[in-house]
């Protein structure tokens, strides 16, 4: 079954900092999303990329998927307080309607 | 205001007792879907419906149940609760798959 794998695990970043959250398939990917969640809150939907090689930007959050579409990264320029939260990546299943997550990315952001 | 709401949002419950978590959204979504979070595991979807009377197994059904019986509700059911069980509840829903999905607030359900 497909899996995803989020790296790093928990991010620890000093506010105006530079980071990149990464998110790989064990398959390659019909729909990749990103999601944000406040602890212990809803997800919040930030993008989706669905074309090898696409990009896409909201404010100061970019994210990429690659061309062969089996992984995708997160980029956050000048990290601000409410960056903050758990960013999970998604993707939509081989051939089913099912959903899949990764186990999502801590960020933490240092002032 | 397009949302999707989930009740009750804190539930202490005991072994066997049988419990229903409503979930209700007001898009006209035809894709509803539950998961549970737990740490260290991530988001796992349990149940997911394509539109009413449809719906299919996630990764993680077992002792759950769910109804589409219309299309803005999607009850989750535990007809007998067990401790392992004891997560936080998202429904979710969207106007179909490979769609953007809206999430409800979330369930912190404890079985003891």
């Amino acid at each position: 079954s497909q899996e995803l794998e989020q790296s790093p695990q928990s991010l620890i970043v000093q506010e105006g900092k530079n980071l990149t959250i990464n998110c790989t398939s064990s398959k390659t990917l019909y729909g990749l999303y990103w999601y944000k969640q406040k602890y212990g809150e809803g997800l919040i939907f930030l993008m989706m990329l669905q074309k090898g090689g696409e990009e896409k930007s909201h404010e100061k959050i970019t994210a990429k998927l690659d061309e062969k579409k089996q992984q995708s990264s997160l980029h956050i320029t000048a990290s601000q307080p409410s960056h903050a939260g758990i960013y999970l990546c998604g993707a939509d299943g081989n051939r089913d309607d099912k959903i899949i997550f990764g186990k999502g990315t801590r960020l933490h952001i240092l002032p | 205001e397009a949302q999707v709401t989930q009740n009750p949002r804190y539930l202490i419950t005991v072994t066997g007792k049988k419990l229903t978590v409503t979930c209700s959204q007001n898009m006209n979504h035809e894709y509803m879907s539950w998961y549970r979070q737990d740490p260290g595991l991530g988001l796992r979807q349990i149940y997911y419906s394509m539109n009413v009377e449809v719906t299919d197994k996630g990764d993680v059904p077992e002792g759950y149940k769910v109804s589409r019986k219309e299309k803005r509700n999607f009850p989750l059911i535990l007809e007998s609760p067990s401790p392992n069980q004891t997560s936080l509840y998202f429904c979710a829903s969207s106007p179909g798959t490979a769609l953007e999905q809206y999430f409800g607030p979330g369930t912190r359900l404890t079985v003891t």
